[in-house]
């Protein structure tokens, strides 16, 4: 079975500074991974993912990610912290094994608050 | 332009009705999905479909049903039958294959009066 674990329900960061946001997954093959951020009362917008190749993974607005085989973990980062950057944030996987369109299974997400 | 739309965006219901969600395509995707998002929990599977007249439940499919008579389109019934129905509603699609990311809708918000 897949399994996304964001550990951290908030993080907060000033602006101007790093920011991390957790991602560890449990597949039983290799994984492709995502990353979604999710702004009040809409819907889910896709930053990045990992499917093969370069460990850092390179997206939207600025995050990039790490994709950690050792330690399965998919940590979302951004060197320098903006206030337009709170919001929620998942963590998906699904198991490079599955075929067909199989659903994405999602972590619980995690809130960024961003303080200027 | 291409994308997913979702309607209505916010919708009450009376104890005991059903109601249906719109959710319609335009980008040619093969497999539509239905999650359900509650405060804290994250995203949960109601239903997917990866072709048309095909579908399959997801992780918390009672009270819940699914029809997938056209390409574009996967709408959702709530039932009288969900007992806790209140909650933010995402239908989401893929392109075939299943190596890209999900598209997601804007979202209903669903309030049981």
């Amino acid at each position: 079975a897949q399994s996304v674990a964001q550990p951290e329900d908030q993080v907060n960061v000033a602006e101007g500074n790093p920011l991390t946001v957790k991602c560890t997954y449990s597949v039983s093959g290799n994984p492709y991974l995502f990353w979604y951020v999710q702004y009040p009362n809409r819907g889910l917008q896709f930053l990045l993912k990992y499917i093969t190749g370069d460990n850092l993974v390179k997206g939207s607005y600025g995050f990039e990610a790490e994709f950690n085989k050792s330690q399965t973990s998919f940590h979302l980062k951004k060197p320098s912290a903006l206030v337009s950057d709170s919001a929620l944030y998942f963590c998906a996987v699904r198991d490079l094994r599955n075929s067909g369109n199989t659903p994405l299974v999602f972590g619980k997400g995690t809130r960024l608050s961003v303080i200027a | 332009d291409g994308g997913i739309t979702q309607s209505p965006k916010y919708l009450f219901r009376k104890e005991g009705q059903n109601v249906t969600l719109s959710c319609e395509q335009n980008l040619n995707h093969d497999a539509m999905y239905w999650y359900r998002q509650d405060p804290g929990q994250g995203l949960r599977l109601i239903y997917y479909s990866q072709i048309v007249n095909d579908f399959q439940k997801g992780d918390i499919a009672e009270g819940y049903s699914v029809s997938r008579e056209k390409k574009e389109s996967f709408p959702l019934t709530v039932t009288s039958a969900q007992k806790n129905p209140t909650a933010f509603y995402l239908c989401a699609s893929i392109v075939a294959g299943g190596r890209g990311e999900q598209f997601f809708g804007p979202g209903t918000r669903l309030t049981v009066l």
